[in-house]
């Protein structure tokens, strides 16, 4: 079955400007997360959905947000790029909620920020 | 403050060998654990998990053990392969029970040399 998908696969944005990402769970998923990957602070957590209710949300400012839809498909925003927004945005499905459940990453989008 | 540590930025080894990731939490609560590997330019890919209930589960050519006194768990692959090459990423959930809430370490980049 079709894995997790993310589009883009890259993105260059200015300073200032907002993006939206997407993400496509494997089919039957009903829990999608999203991270942040950067050099320095590795893989942190931004937010999950489940049943298009947001479960719980890492310590990023508000200008980070999400929504998820009801065929499970999620989209994840950034208002007011920063140059250290700069980073790998990862998205994972599961069947259920819970880190007792195994997470399926997608690929990730590569957001540039100049 | 990191909850998650990987001390080890990058570890080498002999094709054949048994190579060993460590991975130390701060938080009791913590009630499960899990392994990630990472290729450049791929979403993390799950290898193995442990609950806390358990102190080892082994798959094949991977065991991970876990020391809930020294709060402290390690990957171990035998044999490595160059295939294993890769970052190897340590996550644990946060212990709210119902949330998909993944904290990772910074990583460990495994070499391992035919």
């Amino acid at each position: 079955k079709a894995g997790v998908t993310q589009t883009p696969r890259y993105l260059i944005k200015t300073r200032g400007q907002q993006v939206t990402l997407s993400c496509s769970p494997i089919s039957g998923h009903r829990s999608v997360s999203w991270y942040q990957q950067t050099p320095g602070q590795g893989l942190q957590f931004l937010f999950e959905y489940f049943s298009e209710t947001q479960r719980n949300k890492g310590n990023f400012p508000g200008r980070f947000s999400g929504r998820q839809f009801s065929n499970s498909r999620s989209e994840m925003n950034v208002s007011t790029l920063e140059l250290g927004d700069s980073a790998l945005y990862l998205c994972a499905s599961s069947a259920r909620t819970g880190g007792n459940y195994g997470y399926t990453f997608g690929s990730g989008t590569r957001l540039t920020v100049v | 403050d990191q909850q998650v540590k990987q001390n080890s930025p990058s570890l080498s080894v002999q094709e054949g060998r048994i190579s060993i990731l460590n991975c130390d939490y701060t938080n009791s609560m913590f009630d499960y654990f899990l392994w990630y590997k990472k290729y450049p330019a791929e979403g993390p890919t799950f290898l193995i998990s442990i609950s806390s209930i358990k102190d080892k589960n082994e798959d094949g050519r991977f065991t991970v053990f876990l020391n809930k006194s020294a709060k402290h768990l390690s990957l171990h692959i035998v044999p490595s392969q160059p295939g294993d090459s890769a970052v190897y990423f340590c996550a644990a959930n946060d212990g709210s029970g119902n949330t998909g809430k993944l904290i990772f370490g910074q990583g460990t980049t495994l070499q391992v040399k035919p």
